[in-house]
């Protein structure tokens, strides 16, 4: 199994761009976020997914769109960037419902907006 | 403001040596995990605590859990320059999503 897969690693936008980070886990869990770690602030959560078709809100949703179409991808859509939005992404992924079982990471990707 | 906050925010010891971090948080929970992270890495569970129990190993690991002063502490036994990596705890309230805190730095020195 590959886990969870991000990309991509690295990526520079100017303000306005807009830019999908993908995610993408193989092994078949129902649950998965979004974060991003901003330094000194450890983890908020943007949005998350109990399954396939269903998303909500995390603690800082306000820029950022989800959709999970199937079970294995969830992909981050910026819409239009801003300086704010420069930060290291996360996606994880769970069994189950999820929040109470142990979270998968990909590695990340790290996002700079000029 | 953050639910979990660990601290110290920084700690550095000596190879050989027993590492303690601590995470307090602000409302009741359902369990309470620690993940490590790596320079440069995503998270990696290390230990998850339901809110009825009171301590747990794994290794070198031990965490306990008060729940009466909604407070965990992980230790890290005999330390290793390999355990070098922030630490954080993540708590589960019942909303459908983990919540961090800001995590806490070990140097371990060689």
């Amino acid at each position: 199994n590959a886990g969870v897969t991000q990309t991509p690693k690295f990526q520079v936008l100017k303000t306005g761009q807009s830019m999908t980070l993908q995610c993408a886990q193989d092994m078949n869990h129902e649950y998965m976020s979004w974060y991003r770690q901003d330094p000194g602030m450890g983890l908020r959560l943007i949005h998350y997914s109990v399954g396939a078709g269903i998303t909500d809100q995390g603690e800082v949703p306000n820029g950022y769109n989800v959709s999970r179409s199937t079970t294995e991808d969830f992909p981050l859509r910026l819409l239009s960037a801003a300086p704010s939005q420069t930060s290291v992404y996360f996606c994880a992924s769970s069994l189950g419902t999820g929040y109470q079982e142990t979270q998968y990471f990909g590695p990340g990707t790290r996002l700079l907006v000029l | 403001s953050q639910q979990g906050e660990e601290d110290p925010q920084a700690l550095s010891i000596q190879e050989g040596e027993n590492a303690t971090m601590n995470c307090s948080y602000k409302t009741s929970i359902n369990n309470l995990q620690w993940y490590r992270q790596n320079s440069g890495r995503g998270l990696v569970h290390l230990i998850l605590i339901r809110s009825n129990e009171r301590e747990k190993h794994s290794g070198r690991l031990r965490v306990t859990l008060d729940t009466s002063k909604k407070s965990s502490s992980l230790l890290i036994t005999a330390s290793r320059a390999a355990d070098t990596a922030s630490y954080f705890c993540a708590t589960d309230t019942g909303r459908r999503a983990l919540t961090f805190g800001s995590g806490t730095r070990l140097q371990v020195q060689p």
